[in-house]
C-alpha cells in the first residue's frame, strides 16, 4: 500500500516558539492531504484539508493563524504551530489521499514546555 | 447527519478466545469501512476496508469484518486473540462520492488477558 511518512515522530518545544511537521507521501502523488488532532484517550479530530497548490480548508473551531498548512508540492505537506502554548500539546497525525482511501503517517507528538 | 459509533470504550477478552469489537454508521449514499489500530504514540496502522463485493473482509493479522447494510454494521473479529492484539481500535467510514473525509468513531481499546 501507499506509505506516509510523518516528520519529527516527537518534538519538544519552548513555549512560544513555532515547530514544523512535515507530511510526505513517499510512493505516490497526493493532490489533497489532512491533518488530525488527537486528545489522550480520544478520537481523531479533523483539523484541516491541505490541497497542494491552493489554500487550506479548516474545519469549524480551528484557529488557521495558529496552525498554518502549506502543500506547495504534490508530495509535501506541512503544519506549523504557531506561537505554541501548553495547550497545543498533541498527538497529530496527517494522512493523504490515494484513490479511493486515505494512508495515514505514523503521527506526531508535540510537547510544548 | 454522519457518524460513527463504537458502543464499547473497552473491551477484555482472555488470550485464545474470539474477540469482536463494534461498530456501526450513518451515512448517505454507499459507505466505504475501514478499521484502524492504534499503539501508544503511533499513527493508525491500516488493518482492512470495505468498499465493494464481499461482505466479509480479511485482514492484517488474521482480523476480519463483516459488513452488513440492513443492521449498518461493520463489526471487527478475531478467532483468536493474542495478548499482542492489545490496543486501540477505530472503526472510519467515508461515503463513496463526494468528500474525501473520514469520519472517526471514538475508538475502543482491546485488552487481551493471558
Amino acid at each position: 500500500g501507499a506509505v506516509v511518512s510523518q516528520h519529527p515522530s516527537w518534538v519538544i518545544c519552548k513555549s512560544g516558539t513555532s515547530v514544523k511537521i512535515e507530511c510526505r507521501s513517499l510512493d505516490f502523488q497526493a493532490t489533497t492531504m489532512f491533518w488530525y488532532r488527537q486528545f489522550p484517550k480520544q478520537s481523531l479530530m479533523l483539523m484541516a484539508t491541505s490541497n497542494e497548490g491552493s489554500k487550506a480548508t479548516y474545519e469549524q473551531g480551528v484557529e488557521k493563524d495558529k496552525f498554518l498548512i502549506n502543500h506547495a508540492s504534490l508530495t509535501l505537506s506541512t503544519l506549523t504551530v504557531t506561537s505554541a502554548h501548553p495547550e497545543d500539546s498533541s498527538f497529530y497525525i496527517c494522512s493523504a489521499w490515494d484513490s479511493p482511501e486515505a494512508f495515514f503517517g505514523q503521527g506526531t507528538r508535540l510537547t510544548v514546555v | 447527519a454522519q457518524s460513527v459509533a463504537q458502543p464499547e470504550d473497552q473491551v477484555n477478552v482472555a488470550e485464545g478466545n474470539p474477540l469482536t469489537v463494534k461498530c456501526t454508521y450513518s451515512v448517505s449514499g454507499n459507505p466505504y469501512l475501514f478499521w484502524y489500530v492504534q499503539y501508544p504514540n503511533r499513527g493508525l496502522q491500516f488493518l482492512l476496508k470495505y468498499i465493494t463485493g464481499d461482505n466479509l473482509v480479511k485482514g492484517s493479522y488474521g482480523f476480519e469484518a463483516e459488513f452488513n447494510k440492513s443492521q449498518t454494521s461493520f463489526h471487527l473479529k478475531k478467532p483468536s486473540a493474542l495478548v499482542s492484539d492489545s490496543a486501540l481500535y477505530f472503526c472510519a467510514v467515508k461515503t463513496a462520492s463526494g468528500t474525501y473525509k473520514y469520519i472517526f468513531g471514538t475508538g475502543t481499546r482491546l485488552k487481551v488477558l493471558a
